[in-house]
């Protein structure tokens, strides 16, 4: 059971790069997210998708875009990375419809020097 | 908007001892309420969940949390915790019908052998 599957799981860039951080899931969920984790300030959203090619902003979304063309795939890019953009990312999904469960993949830790 | 506080930045406790960690939110309309925990180097797993009904809700490895509506708390409890409880744990929080997920800060548990 793969669950949630992020890659990669460690990436160092330099400022001003982009990259695409992927994450796939096989559960069949509608809604899937994406969050950045920073010490002392818990998990906060980047952005979201309730399905295949609707997408929407999170709490913290500048700087990231993000696609959903399928249902099982969200993306995470990056334009031109800045140091303020290291961080450890995670992705979650979870099933419309019913209460949200998320489950999330094993995180991407990004530093951009 | 929804927020989430957890008070507890870092606790540290000996193996045995009883634990409670304190998560308040914000906000006015019917919730569904979670703690999961992150252990080092891990993902988040869901530790429990209130979705309706009973307020105390147990949840796996002998966790327990009360939601005290009045309050606006979801604390999370433990009688006797083990050093493989040391990780990180977060309460987080969802409005009925939305699909987001607002996290706190993340409680820091170290339990010393």
């Amino acid at each position: 059971n793969a669950g949630v599957t992020q890659t990669p799981k460690f990436q160092v860039l330099k400022t001003g790069q982009s990259m695409t951080l992927q994450c796939a899931q096989d559960m069949n969920h509608e809604y899937m997210s994406w969050y950045r984790q920073d010490p002392g300030m818990g998990l906060r959203l980047i952005h979201y998708s309730v399905g295949a090619g609707i997408t929407d902003q999170g709490e913290v979304p500048n700087g990231y875009n993000v696609s959903r063309s399928t249902t099982e795939d969200f993306p995470l890019r990056l334009l031109s990375a800045a140091p303020s953009q290291t961080s450890v990312y995670f992705c979650a999904s979870s099933s419309q419809g019913r209460v949200t469960e998320a489950f999330f993949g094993q995180g991407t830790r990004l530093t951009v020097v | 908007a929804q927020s989430v506080s957890q008070h507890n930045h870092h606790v540290i406790l000996s193996e045995a001892a009883s634990l409670e960690l304190g998560c308040n939110y914000s906000y006015g309309g019917t919730v569904n309420l979670f703690w999961y925990v992150q252990y080092p180097g891990q993902h988040l797993q869901l530790l429990l969940k209130y979705f309706s009904g009973d307020p105390l809700v147990k949840g796996i490895k002998g966790f327990e949390a009360e939601f005290i509506k009045s309050k606006f708390s979801f604390n999370l409890r433990k009688p006797s915790v083990q050093w493989s409880d040391t990780a990180e744990y977060f309460c987080a929080v969802n409005a009925k019908g939305a699909q987001k997920l607002v996290f706190g800060q993340g409680t820091r548990l170290t339990i010393n052998p």
